[in-house]
């Protein structure tokens, strides 16, 4: 099966500036989230989506992130303004189910630059 | 809220060695726990998976865990390191209807 589709690979922006990222996930999977994995830190959910409805986005900086699902497939993930601290792999993944047993399939991620 | 701990954040042994690295999580309720491997520039790939039955779990590339409750860990071990298996580590806890929640991560390193 097709994996986990994230583009761009990498982007590098100045502080201030808007990015969006995109992803596809594995045909099938309900489940999509979005992970922010900072230098030497393990990843951290962002946002979650069942279908196209928000399951969790309690860690979402809602001042300036923004994520959608539309029809209950691709993702965009957008961050406007940008800043420093923003600099990360932005990791999207996808599973079948969402009882927390079912394991992440990951894509390779977008590594975020901010100057 | 879970959590997980990794103890040490790098780790360094010969090749043909023994792999242990360390996980201890904190759950309410019985965890589901994973493993899951990150190689440089790629995403995480799941290495090995407990939910539910035996507590010994087996994973790709000859990686196994044992799920332990009395001593809330899930270590991870390989009996012979190969120069492959570097990369960094990451265990991870969720249960039923909750996020999935990851430890800070531990690099292997294997030396030739």
């Amino acid at each position: 099966e097709a994996g986990v589709a994230q583009s761009p690979r990498y982007k590098i922006i100045e502080k201030r500036q808007s990015v969006a990222f995109w992803c596809n996930p594995i045909s099938g999977h309900a489940t999509l989230y979005w992970y922010q994995q900072i230098l030497g830190q393990g990843p951290k959910l962002l946002i979650q989506f069942q279908n196209n409805g928000v399951v969790d986005d309690s860690q979402l900086p809602k001042d300036r992130f923004s994520a959608e699902r539309l029809k209950g497939v691709d993702s965009t993930l957008k961050i406007q303004p940008a800043k420093l601290e923003d600099s990360a792999v932005y990791l999207c993944a996808s599973s079948l189910g969402t009882g927390g047993k079912s394991p992440l399939h990951f894509g390779n991620g977008t590594r975020l630059t901010v100057t | 809220a879970q959590s997980v701990t990794q103890l040490g954040s790098h780790v360094s042994v010969s090749e043909g060695a023994l792999v242990l690295l360390r996980c201890n999580y904190s759950s309410s309720v019985p965890p589901y726990l994973f493993w899951y491997v990150q190689y440089p520039n790629q995403g995480l790939q799941l290495l090995l998976k407990y939910t539910t039955g035996a507590t010994l779990v087996k994973g790709i590339n000859g990686f196994e865990a044992e799920f332990k409750k009395s001593e809330t860990s899930f270590h991870l071990t390989k009996p012979s390191a190969h120069m492959s298996d570097a990369a960094e580590y990451f265990c991870a806890v969720s249960r039923y209807g909750n996020k999935l929640v990851f430890g800070a991560g531990t690099i292997l390193r294997v030396k030739s």
